[in-house]
């Protein structure tokens, strides 16, 4: 069974950095993308970028793009989420997810079970 | 980017109606309209796509249509595991965009 599994919550202070990960298994995930999906509370979702491990390739929407950092360890098929300096209106659920074709637009058809960061003083 | 807008935002029904939630696209994007169904505290669930091909496993009583700028899903006969947020997303063109999501709740 194909899975994405992702890093537990987080709470943070603001300026602080932080690195939320989401583990591909049960296949070959290198030759996929993995992508990031943000949803604040009582909000919807943002598509915010995607990786593909196998070469790094990164796509991010302009929205989010110098916000965040989106890598990979194709060894271990992990992509990551990265802030170097955290803000109060990034505390959300952040999902990864996996488009379900070679397409990096396409819909996702696999997701993680979200992790929660919150940013608060 | 491109605009997704979905209409209404909540809706309630009863158990055996027929909903129908409407998504336009602030330009064309052929097909490539896809569905989720979110239930609270769970990740979106993918439900439709290119507008009306219903993904593996998804019940029969759900179903799309549209094209161009208009699309819609329909929920026929309702179920009381339909209560959920639906959230339409084009795939046509990069960033990908969601709609702001319609709340369905069942009286």
């Amino acid at each position: 069974e194909v899975q994405l599994v992702q890093s537990g919550a987080e709470v943070k202070k603001p300026g602080e950095s932080l690195k939320i990960s989401c583990k591909g298994s049960g296949n070959n995930f290198t030759s996929y993308w993995i992508g990031w999906v943000r949803q604040m509370p009582g909000k919807g979702l943002e598509w915010m970028g995607v990786i593909r491990p196998g070469d790094s390739s990164t796509r991010y929407s302009p929205s989010f793009e110098g916000q965040v950092t989106i890598s990979a360890d194709k060894s271990i098929v992990t992509a990551y989420l990265q802030w170097s300096s955290l803000k109060a209106s990034d505390t959300a659920m952040y999902y990864c997810a996996r488009p379900w074709s070679s397409d990096f637009t396409d819909a996702f058809d696999i997701w993680g079970q979200g992790t929660m960061v919150t940013v608060s003083s | 980017d491109i605009q997704m807008t979905q209409s209404p935002s909540s809706l309630s029904a009863s158990v055996g109606d027929r909903v129908t939630i409407t998504c336009r696209a602030s330009q064309s994007i052929s097909s490539f309209l896809n569905w989720y169904q979110q239930k609270p505290g769970k990740p979106p669930k993918f439900l439709i796509y290119t507008a009306s091909s219903l993904q593996s496993g998804v019940p029969s009583r759900f179903s799309g249509s549209g094209s161009g700028t208009d699309f819609t899903l329909t929920i026929s006969n309702l179920q009381p595991e339909d209560c959920a947020t639906y959230y339409c997303q084009q795939s046509y063109s990069s960033p990908p965009t969601f709609g702001q999501g319609t709340k369905l709740e069942i009286k």
